[in-house]
């Protein structure tokens, strides 16, 4: 079993609609929760960091979670097709414990206008 | 502010034949990373530096070598080019492990 787990997809949404993205991890050690952005022929970028549980909003983005569940995921509201792209969870350790970050295989979302 | 530049964007090798890719970074980011990313195997890690000086393998450090003489810049050595080693290959920089990473664009090797 994969630490991180993904849905690749693909998702396809019609433009207007929420998008929800979600990983599942095994480690409950995990405190440090990230989604990065991939547009086609480019590197990723960082989209929305969390620390810990709970929720976090920034514009149309909201990211969500949820420990005891060991659950996490990415709300797009009023999609747009510029919103098309891979989306890549990634989890850490407590700072000192990991030098790394344990990525999921990323979600490819078509928003169509 | 350009952030992480990676050189060269593209490059086709033969079976063999060795190269070298360059990551600088202007951010004054103590962490570098090299990933590659393949379809269906998502990022993985090949190598990475906490400091000047310093370098550590990650899950697939098989095959390439790294060297961080300066601190803005991280090499990622191919000594024997392999098909194996197709990919795009991703250098990121950070403040820390648990902070955010900036990535470059990639590189796109072929190797034939």
């Amino acid at each position: 079993q994969k630490e991180v787990e993904q849905d690749p997809g693909p998702l396809s949404v019609p433009e207007g609609a929420i998008v929800s993205l979600n990983c599942t991890y095994s480690n409950s050690a995990f405190q440090y929760f990230m989604w990065y952005r991939q547009y086609s022929r480019k590197g990723p970028e960082l989209l929305m960091y969390t620390y810990s549980s709970g929720n976090k909003e920034d514009g149309r983005f909201t990211a969500q979670v949820d420990k005891s569940s060991k659950y996490i995921s990415l709300f797009i509201r009023d999609s747009q097709p510029s919103d098309s792209a891979t989306y890549l969870c990634a989890m850490s350790l407590n700072a000192g414990n990991n030098r790394k970050l344990i990525w999921g295989l990323g979600t490819s979302l078509a928003v169509n206008p | 502010n350009a952030g992480v530049t990676q050189t060269p964007k593209f490059r086709v090798l033969k079976t063999g034949q060795s190269m070298t890719l360059l990551c600088a970074q202007d951010m004054n980011h103590e962490y570098m990373y090299w990933y590659r990313q393949d379809p269906g195997m998502g990022l993985r890690l090949i190598h990475y530096s906490v400091g000047e000086g310093t370098t550590a393998k990650g899950e697939v450090p098989d095959g390439y070598n790294v060297s961080r003489l300066k601190k803005q810049n991280f090499l990622l050595g191919l000594e024997s080019a392999a098909p194996s080693q197709t990919s795009v290959y991703f250098c990121a920089s950070s403040q820390g492990v648990n902070y955010g990473y900036t990535f470059g664009s990639g590189t796109r090797l072929t190797v034939v």
